[in-house]
């Protein structure tokens, strides 16, 4: 069964410094990788998306992947306390036409002022 | 903007009732997705369709039904409520993103979400 694993968390990092979500995946056939943001109370929402090897910044945000050791992570630099959220990490297994994906069970994280 | 809406934020039912919830999008989008979400065990999919009258069960599908008669809705049915099906409910439909250099990728793009009750 293909499975996406997170560490639950909560991760606890300081205003200012680096938050590091790592992810790990089974399948490995897997084509794209996402990083999905989830406030409480509210439904996720897409901040990075990554399907090379290597890094893809974007703003604050770093996604990570090494398809090799099948791991992806993402990098939020200066963290901020509107940064405490569910990170949910998302993989599509293969190129369907279906784009259905799986879903990590998201790790916590909270910036502490 | 992608509009994705959902029915109602808060359901209460009791046991054996039918169902309803109702998702609908505004982007002419062609894949549509229902989701259940419980704590300890993160987003899972119940069933997908991409494109009217088609559907595709997903990992959790027993004890509900779907139905895509127009391309911007997509119904869930609980046809006989029971108390495991007390959840969060997320609909979502997907769009293309970026160039992946493959056939393009898809965002999926989620609505508020129903809080379901079943009592």
């Amino acid at each position: 069964q293909k499975e996406v694993e997170q560490n639950s968390g909560p991760l606890s990092v300081p205003e200012g410094a680096i938050a590091s979500l790592n992810c790990t995946y089974s399948d490995r056939g897997s084509q794209s990788f996402f990083w999905y943001r989830q406030y409480s109370g509210k439904s996720p929402e897409l901040i990075m998306f990554i399907y090379s090897n290597g890094d893809k910044e974007d703003g604050r945000f770093t996604a990570q992947l090494n398809k090799a050791s099948q791991y992806v992570s993402l990098l939020i630099r200066d963290s901020q306390p509107s940064d405490s959220a569910t990170y949910l990490c998302a993989v599509r297994p293969q190129k369907n036409r279906d784009d259905k994906i799986i879903f990590g069970k998201g790790t916590r994280l909270h910036i502490l002022p | 903007d992608v509009k994705v809406t959902q029915s109602s934020r808060y359901l209460v039912k009791r046991t054996g009732e039918k169902v309803f919830l109702e998702c609908v999008q505004d982007m002419d989008h062609e894949n549509m997705f229902w989701y259940r979400q419980d704590p300890g065990l993160g987003l899972r999919l119940i069933y997908f369709s991409y494109d009217v009258k088609m559907k595709e069960k997903g990992d959790i599908p027993e004890g509900y039904s779907v139905s895509r008669e127009k391309k911007e809705r997509f119904s869930l049915i609980l046809e006989s409520a029971s108390t495991n099906q007390t959840s969060m409910y997320l609909c979502a439909s997907s769009f293309p993103i970026g160039d992946t250099g493959l056939a393009g990728d898809y965002e999926q793009y989620f609505g508020p979400g129903t809080r379901l009750t079943v009592t």
